[in-house]
């Protein structure tokens, strides 16, 4: 079946950049995705990438897209102490459900 | 719209009790997952309907869970009879998926359970 990696954690420091990666195994994924978990509650879409694109940019966000090695990164610029969450990636074809990885916990230290 | 709506938030029974966790999904929405989460396994997908219907519940992890949804507004999650390995916080989440296959998934507040 379809398997989604992510690093268990990262930790910066305020004002640097951070990058979380991921890998995934579906070839035939359709859309992928990150998702934003604060303490306290539950996930929410931050950002997607359609997968015939290799890079999505948005404010401080910027989604690079391997799909030859199947490799996802999520980078956000200029990290606040805000930004310290869950990160999830996920997969998923047309109409199937999504396939999360087990998060990146970010902790922005001062 | 609300969003996604659970209760009760937090929950905290003792082994053995029957436990029932809700969810009102997005109105318009016609799909419904139910996850678990746990330091241990992270995000498990335990069931997922259609338009009211359920399609995988391979992730149910024993006959102890059961899931219904009556109505497209309505939907519970059950546990009978509860056991402290069940301790998690339990999401629903609903989605629309567009012509494109983009699926959003709106995810509900959570229920935290804890069996003693």
């Amino acid at each position: 079946g379809e398997d989604v990696e992510q690093s268990l954690f990262l930790s910066v420091r305020e004002g640097d950049s951070s990058v979380i990666n991921c890998t995934y195994t579906d070839s035939s994924s359709t859309y992928l995705y990150w998702y934003k978990q604060e303490p306290g509650a539950g996930l929410q879409l931050l950002t997607y990438i359609f997968s015939n694109m290799d890079m999505k940019q948005d404010q401080r966000l910027t989604v690079l897209l391997n799909k030859k090695d199947k490799h996802l990164s999520l980078r956000i610029a200029d990290t606040q102490t805000g930004d310290s969450a869950i990160y999830f990636c996920a997969e998923g074809n047309a109409g199937n459900m999504l396939t999360f990885g087990g998060g990146t916990r970010l902790m922005v230290k001062p | 719209d609300a969003g996604v709506i659970q209760s009760p938030r937090h929950e905290v029974t003792e082994m053995g009790q029957e436990v029932t966790l809700r969810c009102k999904p997005i109105s318009g929405h016609d799909y419904l997952f139910w996850y678990r989460q746990t330091m241990m396994r992270g995000l498990e997908l335990l069931i997922y309907f259609n338009n009211n219907v359920p399609i995988d519940d391979s992730g149910m992890p024993e006959d102890r869970f059961s899931a219904k949804m009556p109505n497209a507004s309505f939907s519970t999650l059950k546990i009978q009879p509860s056991e402290p390995r069940d301790s998690a916080v339990y999401f629903c989440a609903s989605s629309l998926i567009g012509t494109g296959g983009l699926d959003e998934q709106f995810f509900g507040p959570g229920t935290r359970l804890t069996v003693l």
